[in-house]
């Protein structure tokens, strides 16, 4: 039981550059997050998808598409990288109770990621 | 607009009790959620409350009052290895999960 994996651990991409961050998890859990989280600051959502074949924007999705590839995978796209997007972006899944009356979630490892 | 406040930075000494309190203002509301991130690492769960009330678990505690948005994550016989960052999140009828800022704390021998 790995839980959450991401993939690649670090990247450095050049400006124009396209890229994608892999997420999965082995848990079977409905809802997967992507979340960047640049220094010193919070977890901003940037993309989720509440269950297998729906995805859904989040705080700051420009710049990013996703795909929800099967329930245990979802990846994260720059189609063409900026400085801007140099950040730490996690992935985490959740699967909540009935009627939200419970949560069970799990963040990856990290992906870190430097824009030149 | 959403938003979630919580304070910057708490300091508090080794074996001493600490709150971090979480005021919020979402669209909708499923429940009230906290994180540790240690330096360098991936946030990991330490609580959920979907109802009003206090859930103890361990040396931490949670509380949730949403007739005035607030909750606070109270930590009790702190020790060194709970220095680190601890943030709020809730969960929104749209079924996003919306980090704070974080609270940084420090324990202190």
């Amino acid at each position: 039981n790995a839980g959450v994996t991401q993939t690649p651990k670090f990247q450095v991409l050049k400006t124009g550059q396209s890229m994608t961050l892999q997420c999965a998890q082995d848990m079977n859990h409905n809802s997967m997050y992507w979340y960047r989280q640049d220094p010193g600051m919070g977890l901003r959502l940037i993309y989720y998808s509440a269950s297998e074949g729906t995805t859904d924007k989040g705080e700051v999705p420009n710049g990013y598409n996703v795909s929800r590839l099967n329930k245990r995978e979802f990846s994260l796209r720059l189609e063409s990288a900026a400085p801007s997007q140099t950040s730490v972006y996690f992935c985490a899944s959740s699967e909540w109770g009935d009627n939200f009356m419970s949560e069970t979630q799990y963040f990856g490892p990290g992906t870190r990621l430097l824009v030149l | 607009g959403q938003s979630l406040e919580q304070p910057s930075e708490v300091t508090a000494v080794e074996g001493a009790i600490v709150q971090i309190n979480c005021t919020y203002q979402t669209s909708g509301f499923y429940g009230l959620s906290w994180y540790q991130q240690h330096d360098g690492g991936a946030p990991t769960f330490l609580s959920y409350n979907a109802l009003d009330g206090l859930e103890e678990t361990g040396r931490f505690s949670s509380f949730l009052s949403r007739s005035d948005s607030y909750g606070y994550l109270l930590l009790q016989e702190l020790q060194m290895k709970d220095s680190a960052s601890y943030f709020c999140a809730v969960l929104d009828s749209s079924y996003k999960l919306i980090f704070g800022s974080g609270t940084r704390l420090l324990v202190r021998p």
